[in-house]
């Protein structure tokens, strides 16, 4: 089993679609957790934190369920913008960071 | 301008050939990464850095060695003993220890093709 599982996609919503993401973690020492956005052939970057209480920024909201070990990401409103790779991150933080990464949803939002 | 900076964006090379890929930042991180990113699949860690002078080998270090004599600089060599070298390279720091929530910084990576 991976120690961080995503469904690849593509998700396939049109512009204004709210679309959500589910990413499954094997390791329940894991300590840290998050989302990043990679688009095609360049570098990941952070799009945010996942804390234990659920967080949100503008139209993005993260989710961190410990018990059924799983994170989800919620994006209201699609934009064009939104389309690109989201790659689920876990880390252990067992003294040095070691993030794993998932192998990330594609999600192409169009007109 | 903080970041990471990673060099060549390109880079070709014959089998057999060894190769150094560069990767240096100025955000004072102690930790530093190479990935490696291969299609469809996420991100393997190759070695990692915590500190000057130490390094540890990540889930797939066979083929690859590294360096780390400066705090900014990670460079990694590919070298002709990796069988399968053509990948997308990412290079990542981070402050290091036992901080929650703590983000790694990537450089814009190094596609490297095998010719």
């Amino acid at each position: 089993r991976k120690e961080v599982e995503q469904d690849p996609g593509p998700f396939n919503v049109p512009e204004g679609a709210t679309v959500a993401f589910n990413c499954t973690y094997s390791n329940s020492a894991s300590q840290s957790f998050f989302w990043y956005r990679q688009d095609c052939r360049k570098e990941p970057k952070l799009l945010m934190s996942v804390y234990s209480s659920g967080n949100e920024d503008g139209r993005f909201t993260a989710q961190l369920n410990r018990a059924s070990q799983y994170i989800s990401l919620l994006i209201r409103d699609s934009k064009l913008s939104d389309s690109a790779t989201y790659l689920c991150v876990v880390n252990k933080n067992t003294g040095f960071q070691k993030l794993v990464f998932g192998t990330g949803t594609r999600l192409l939002v169009s007109p | 301008d903080g970041g990471i900076t990673q060099s060549p964006k390109y880079l070709f090379r014959k089998e057999g050939q060894n190769v150094t890929l560069s990767c240096e930042q100025n955000l004072n991180h102690d930790a530093m990464y190479w990935y490696r990113q291969d299609p469809g699949q996420g991100l393997r860690l190759i070695y990692y850095s915590q500190i000057v002078n130490d390094f540890q080998k990540g889930d797939i270090a066979e083929g690859y060695s590294v360096s780390r004599e400066k705090k900014e600089s990670f460079p990694l060599t590919v070298t002709s003993a990796q069988k399968n070298p053509t990948a997308f390279y990412l290079c990542a720091s981070s402050w290091s220890g036992n901080r929650p929530n703590t983000e790694a910084f990537f450089g814009q990576g190094t596609r490297l093709t095998v010719v």
